[in-house]
């Protein structure tokens, strides 16, 4: 089983809809969760990250974890055609190395 | 230039060449990384430095070969690969390698395919 699970997409939806990744890990030990962005031909850029439990908000984004159901969603408001990309879910625990999710590969459509 | 740069962009090797893959980084970063991405699978993490020293080593054939001569500059040197090692390798750094929680900042990648 891998520690971080990822539906991989794609994922297709209109200008202005509301988008959620969501992505579960399997490790208790994982504390710090993370997203990245990643443009084609661009390496992965930090959008967000979250401690343990609870909500983080900036701008559009929100992060949430669940750390109860080992669940870490991104919600997206009035996605934009820029928003296109993959996003890449990532946790850090205790063996203090970054573990990735395979991305989610979306699309917003004009 | 600004941030984190590789080079080449692209490359395609034989599996009996021998190349290096470059990695720069502009931040005034302590630590850097080196991460593999294939298709559909996840980031893996092949090698971190920090302050020039390897302090991780995630079990990656001893084809690909690090090396780091100062703490802006990482390479990866690569020799007799084999055609599942064709994938985008990504160069990334970051304040300290030993603060696991610092932000990591990504170069573009270099795109490898090894025929």
């Amino acid at each position: 089983q891998k520690e971080v699970e990822q539906d991989p997409g794609p994922l297709s939806v209109p200008e202005g809809a509301i988008v959620s990744l969501n992505c579960t890990y399997s490790n208790s030990a994982f504390q710090y969760f993370m997203w990245y962005r990643q443009y084609s031909r661009k390496g992965p850029e930090l959008l967000m990250y979250t401690y343990s439990s609870g909500n983080k908000e900036d701008g559009r984004f929100t992060a949430q974890v669940d750390k109860s159901s080992k669940y870490i969603s991104l919600f997206i408001r009035d996605s934009q055609p820029s928003d296109s990309a993959t996003y890449l879910c990532a946790s850090l625990g205790s063996a203090r190395q970054l573990t990735f999710g395979s991305g989610t590969q979306l699309t917003v459509l004009p | 230039e600004t941030g984190v740069t590789q080079t080449p962009r692209h490359l395609v090797m034989g599996m009996t060449n021998k190349k290096s893959l470059k990695c720069e980084q502009h931040l005034g970063h302590n630590a850097m990384y080196w991460y593999k991405q294939s298709a559909k699978k996840p980031l893996e993490l092949m090698f971190v430095y920090s302050l020039e020293e390897r302090v991780e080593n995630n079990s990656v054939p001893s084809r690909f070969s690090p090396e780091c001569p100062n703490s802006s500059h990482l390479f990866l040197h690569l020799h007799t690969l084999q055609p599942e090692d064709s994938a985008l390798y990504l160069c990334a750094s970051s304040h300290s390698g030993r603060d696991f929680t610092d932000t990591q900042y990504f170069g573009p990648g270099t795109r490898l395919t090894v025929l």
